[in-house]
């Protein structure tokens, strides 16, 4: 089967940089994911690792080393808007490749 | 924006009752999925399908769930009876069919929110 690690809380101040890591365990790896939820909303998109390196998109950052089998969304220029849940999820396993959230780490942003 | 249509948005019920959820896909996508959300945890994937086939329901408990999507389209997920332990948020996702960074992508719903009495 699959796990993922991930920090319960994390809490930084506006304008900050903060890093979120997710270690994982799969029998096969296809991929890395990150997730937004804002609470008593849908999960939404935030960017996909297949490859080892960082990729960009805006403000957000993601990471993947396969051999560690870990990763990190990195998050600058906090604004309080990103107060929110972060999962990460992997898509691996044998046979049917399913992807598996993490537990979510909580993100408050203060002024 | 094209988005994942799902109702009811709220559901209260009393166990042993039966409720169906309901979702539209976003136009063109034929891969659906239903996860199920506790409060405080990760999206659980209970049933994944490709066009009108199910390519996974490994973790949907068969003898009081049941999901279809006929016309793979839309897709209705119920759950008969219901037990207490059935609450938690139904969310439906949806993406493109394929492999690619793009694909990977899954649009969620805005959930529904069951409360089994």
């Amino acid at each position: 089967g699959q796990s993922l690690e991930q920090p319960s809380e994390v809490t930084a101040v506006e304008g900050a940089i903060v890093q979120i890591n997710c270690t994982y365990q799969t029998s096969g790896f296809y991929g890395l994911s990150w997730y937004q939820q804002h609470d008593g909303g849908a999960p939404t998109f935030l960017s996909y690792n297949a490859l080892d390196g960082l990729e960009e998109t805006g403000r957000f950052s993601s990471f993947l080393s396969r051999s560690d089998s870990y990763g990190y969304l990195l998050l600058q220029e906090l604004q309080m808007k990103d107060s929110a849940s972060y999962f990460c999820a992997v898509r691996g396993g044998t046979g049917f490749q399913k992807l598996v959230f993490g537990t979510g780490t909580r993100l408050l942003v203060s002024p | 924006e094209a988005e994942v249509a799902q109702s009811p948005r709220y559901k209260i019920t009393e166990k042993s009752q039966a409720v169906a959820f309901w979702c539209d896909p976003i136009s063109g996508h034929a891969t659906l999925y239903w996860y199920r959300q506790i409060l405080g945890q990760g999206p659980e994937l209970l049933v994944q399908f490709q066009d009108e086939s199910v390519v996974d329901d490994s973790q949907l408990p068969k003898d009081r769930f049941s999901a279809e999507r006929l016309k793979g389209v839309d897709s209705t997920l119920k759950i008969q009876p219901a037990e207490l332990g059935d609450s938690a948020m139904y969310l439906c996702a949806s993406s493109l069919k394929g492999a690619t960074r793009h694909q990977e992508t899954q649009y969620f719903g805005p959930g529904t929110r069951l409360l089994v009495l």
